[in-house]
């Protein structure tokens, strides 16, 4: 299965500012996905990543909060826009073959 | 939304079976069941996956059922590194030019071994 690298593991940020997570995958895949796990909570799928076109939100997620780039294969970033002390969560990268879906270990955002 | 409701939490003794429960009536015939656990501060694991038979592989077992309406997870001899959140998952058919399907998450089992 694929091994996926997530950076930063964790950061603490302060309200208004934004923070970029990058998902490096050390083979190519056709499909990324975004995450979010509030404390406590369950994960919430927030966007498919497709490289070579716009990615697909889920409900209630949208394209200026949270700006995905898929530049090739291997590489995918999130961006946490505008971030609010309900932004703190941890933040995981996924990718998705025929059969098997491998995801990082996360990134936890505190915002301040 | 989820397809899937397991309940909130289980207890097991170490080193008997584990079965966790997970019904999904509103499957579709093409969906496949998949089993993931999270141990804390973890990104999900797989476990196992299965469309109509029942699966074994080296983790654990699953049993669906003929009608595909429920499956339950057997991890045959648990040991407290199996403590951990169970997520049973249908996998949401997508149709983005043949390629693959998104996982949504339910709720999940607590499962805690106990010594």
């Amino acid at each position: 299965s694929a091994v996926i690298s997530q950076k930063p593991s964790r950061d603490i940020c302060q309200r208004g500012t934004s923070l970029t997570i990058q998902c490096q995958v050390d083979s190519q895949v056709t499909m990324m996905f975004w995450y979010r796990q509030q404390p406590g909570q369950s994960l919430t799928l927030i966007a498919t990543a497709n490289q070579g076109s716009e990615a697909t939100y889920e409900s209630g997620f949208v394209i200026d909060k949270f700006p995905i780039s898929r530049p090739n294969l291997t590489f995918s970033t999130l961006t946490v826009s505008n971030m609010s002390p309900e932004d703190s969560s941890i933040y995981l990268c996924s990718v998705g073959a025929n059969y098997g879906y491998t995801f990082g270990s996360g990134t936890r955002l505190t915002v301040v | 939304d989820a397809k899937t409701t397991q309940p909130p939490s289980m207890d097991c003794a170490e080193g008997r079976a584990a079965n966790l429960p997970c019904n999904h009536s509103t499957i579709s015939g093409n969906e496949y069941v998949y089993w993931y656990r999270q141990i804390h501060s973890q990104g999900p694991q797989y476990i196992i996956h299965g469309l109509k038979n029942n699966e074994t592989n080296e983790m654990a077992s699953l049993i669906i059922t003929e009608d595909r309406k429920s499956s339950t997870l057997i991890l045959p001899h648990a040991t407290l590194r199996d403590t951990a959140v169970y997520y049973c998952i249908v996998r949401v058919e997508m149709n983005y030019g043949g390629a693959t399907n998104k996982l949504i998450f339910g709720t999940g089992t607590l499962l805690a071994v106990q010594p």
